[in-house]
């Protein structure tokens, strides 16, 4: 079984910059999150989709941040424009249905903000 | 208050120690409790789940769970120098339905 699929690995921008990652989840999984962790601290969720449909994106910074799940597979997060305390490593997972036996993390894309 | 916390260590043991990692949750509804690890510049990885009060054994891994005191623990026995990574716990269930809270992560560094 093929794990979740993350691009880039690195990506480094300027601020005010914009910059979209993405994401394929495990082959059939439901739910897909996006976490984000700054070094140091736990992951943090930003948004949760259920097939194409958001769950939470409660913690989603909205004014800067947007994502979508098109066709309940593939999804992207994007940063517009990038802050400074954006630099952080994003985080995809995904799911079966929810989230009762753990999940898969992808690799991350780790982003620098200079 | 946070709703999952951990010591942050770091935690130092020799080899061939136990090693003990502490998790407190705020949310008594929380239902599911999990524990992972995660190598430097690596992405956590699902070392162990329990759902139910009392102890889950994995290899040299132990869950502990105390929903009274809404307490998490994981024993790590005969703790050797590959065990040394940051130890993250997470609760789902509760205001976290569906989804994983983690807590900020313990540090572990066993020591030749």
């Amino acid at each position: 079984e093929a794990g979740v699929a993350q691009s880039p690995r690195y990506k480094i921008i300027e601020k005010r910059q914009s910059v979209a990652f993405w994401c394929n989840p495990i082959s059939g999984h439901a739910t897909l999150y996006w976490y984000q962790q700054i070094l140091g601290q736990g992951p943090k969720l930003l948004i949760q989709f259920q097939n194409n449909g958001v769950v939470d994106d409660s913690q989603l910074p909205k004014d800067r941040f947007s994502a979508e799940r098109l066709k309940g597979v593939d999804s992207t997060l994007k940063i517009q424009p990038a802050k400074l305390e954006d630099s952080a490593v994003y985080l995809c997972a995904s799911s079966p249905t929810l989230a009762w036996n753990g999940y898969t993390f992808g690799s991350g894309t780790r982003l620098t903000v200079v | 208050q946070k709703e999952v916390e951990q010591n942050s260590g770091p935690l130092s043991v020799p080899e061939g120690a136990i090693a003990s990692l502490n998790c407190t949750y705020s949310d008594r509804g929380s239902q599911s409790f999990f524990w992972y690890r995660q190598y430097s510049g690596k992405s956590p990885e699902l070392i162990m789940f329990i759902y139910s009060n009392g102890d889950k054994e994995d290899g040299r891994f132990t869950a502990q769970l105390n929903k009274a005191s809404q307490y998490v623990s994981l024993l790590i026995r005969d703790s050797q120098p590959s065990d040394s990574a940051t130890y993250l716990c997470a609760v789902a269930g509760g205001t976290s339905y569906g989804k994983l809270t983690f807590g900020q992560g313990t540090i572990l560094t066993v020591h030749p």
